[in-house]
């Protein structure tokens, strides 16, 4: 069965301290993994994805296959990025799970002036 | 088309009454998915569509849930004799098959609240 796993349910840092939000998965094979993030009264929205490398807003994730992670960090956290977030996993194309997406509960971070 | 629609925003209903919600999926995505999200929870896979074809079922979608997306356009999500565990937070978003999980843009909601 596939999971995924976040750990600390609330994370606290001051503004300009590094951030690492962490993300565990269980897979059989290699999924597709996800940060999505909820700001105050907003939509979930699609942060960033392992497979295209990005950087978003300054936040970077890397998939590490064999301890079955994709922490969420950041260098200087801003006050901006206080928000709910969450990790994600889908299956490849072609598998039955593509597309469809299992949800870790979520972090909320809060980022103190 | 400014995205994925869904109505109402907020539904309070006793239990034991039948609800239904509205989604309206961004024009040109083809997949539509349906979810339900608890206090302190992340959201939980319900159902998904492929144009009009409902593709999957999660076992949480017990025989009191039905969903259908006429047309493969919008899509109804119907609770029959709703229970006090029914209150969460549902969840619609939509995609381009081609594009998979990369396109999915999530709607804003339906809460529902069972008295």
């Amino acid at each position: 069965a596939q999971r995924v796993t976040q750990p600390e349910k609330l994370l606290s840092v001051f503004k300009g301290a590094p951030v690492e939000l962490k993300c565990n998965y269980s897979y059989s094979g290699s999924p597709e993994l996800f940060w999505y993030v909820q700001y105050s009264r907003q939509r979930l929205q699609l942060l960033l994805r392992h497979i295209s490398r990005e950087s978003i807003k300054g936040f970077t994730a890397d998939l590490n296959k064999g301890e079955t992670s994709f922490h969420l960090k950041k260098p200087f956290a801003q006050e901006e990025d206080s928000a709910m977030y969450y990790c994600a996993l889908s299956g490849v194309p072609g598998g039955t799970s593509y597309g469809k997406l299992t949800f870790g509960q979520g972090t909320i971070l809060t980022v103190h002036p | 088309d400014t995205g994925v629609s869904q109505n109402p925003r907020h539904k309070i209903t006793k239990r034991g009454q039948n609800v239904t919600f509205r989604c309206d999926p961004i024009s040109e995505h083809n997949r539509l998915y349906w979810y339900r999200q608890t206090l302190g929870q992340g959201p939980e896979f319900l159902t998904y569509f492929q144009n009009e074809a409902q593709l999957e079922k999660s076992r949480l979608l017990s025989d009191r849930f039905s969903a259908e997306r006429p047309k493969g356009s919008f899509s109804t999500l119907e609770i029959q004799r709703t229970e006090q565990g029914d209150s969460a937070m549902y969840l619609c978003a939509s995609s381009d098959q081609d594009r998979g999980s990369y396109g999915y843009t999530f709607g804003s909601g339906t809460r529902l609240t069972v008295v």
